[in-house]
């Protein structure tokens, strides 16, 4: 199977700290990463799409400076949220899209996701 | 840009009875995915359709792709409580590149044992 680690599962922090989430394809290489936010209740809402070795691509309304993305590795995608504030709490998943033809190439696999409190 | 809208937004059902969620697109795509969503967990991915007019089926659950490529439906057969959680539906536009996918809002499903 194709399985996506993302760590921390929660994590609770103090106004004004960052914080770093990361992403781990386990069994298989990623060439693209994605990163989301979902609300309670509501859909996914991509944040931006980083590729391995390039910056990454931001959505429309993402403030790059305050969700830094780093793609150092096939393998890996991490996410910092820089000087957290409390309307950044929220539920963060990521996703990779498999390299390899040994699984299906346009499917997304995800991560359990980063639940963040931001007191 | 592209939308993808999804309905209902909410289904109640009875154990054993039949449940759909319809997933409409304002562009075409190159493919939609499905996924579900257990309360307080991840999405996983269900399947993915490419064809026109495709039809898949898992077990109890089928899955259409319109013939213009524009929409998509979700059919549960006979609910068991097992099917609770949020189905989502997910297109890539055919335009579209780097396989960035569109999310629809989603519908939950409960159903009364």
């Amino acid at each position: 199977g194709a399985v996506v680690s993302q760590h921390p599962s929660r994590v609770i922090c103090k106004s004004g700290t960052s914080v770093k989430i990361e992403c781990r394809s386990l069994d298989f290489q990623a060439t693209t990463m994605f990163w989301y936010r979902q609300f309670p209740k509501q859909s996914l809402m991509l944040m931006a799409t980083s590729n391995e070795g390039s910056k990454a691509t931001y959505e429309q309304g993402v403030e790059k400076d305050k969700f830094l993305i780093n793609h150092a590795s096939l393998t890996l995608s991490t996410l910092t949220v820089t000087s957290a504030h409390p309307e950044d709490s929220s539920f963060y998943i990521c996703s990779a899209r498999p390299h390899t033809e040994r699984i299906a190439k346009n499917i997304q696999y995800f991560g359990a996701g980063t639940r963040l409190s931001v007191l | 840009g592209q939308q993808v809208m999804q309905i209902p937004q909410y289904q109640h059902v009875q154990e054993g009875e039949d449940f759909t969620t319809y997933c409409n697109s304002s562009t075409t795509l190159s493919n939609i995915q499905w996924y579900k969503q257990r309360p307080g967990g991840h999405p996983v991915f269900l399947i993915q359709l490419v064809k026109s007019g495709e039809v898949k089926k898992q077990k109890r659950l089928t899955f259409q792709f319109g013939e213009a490529k524009k929409n998509s439906s979700l059919h549960i057969t006979a609910t068991q409580t097992t099917d609770v959680g949020t189905y989502f539906c997910a297109g890539r536009d055919s335009g579209g590149s780097n396989y960035k996918l569109t999310f629809g809002k989603g519908t939950l499903l409960t159903v009364n044992p």
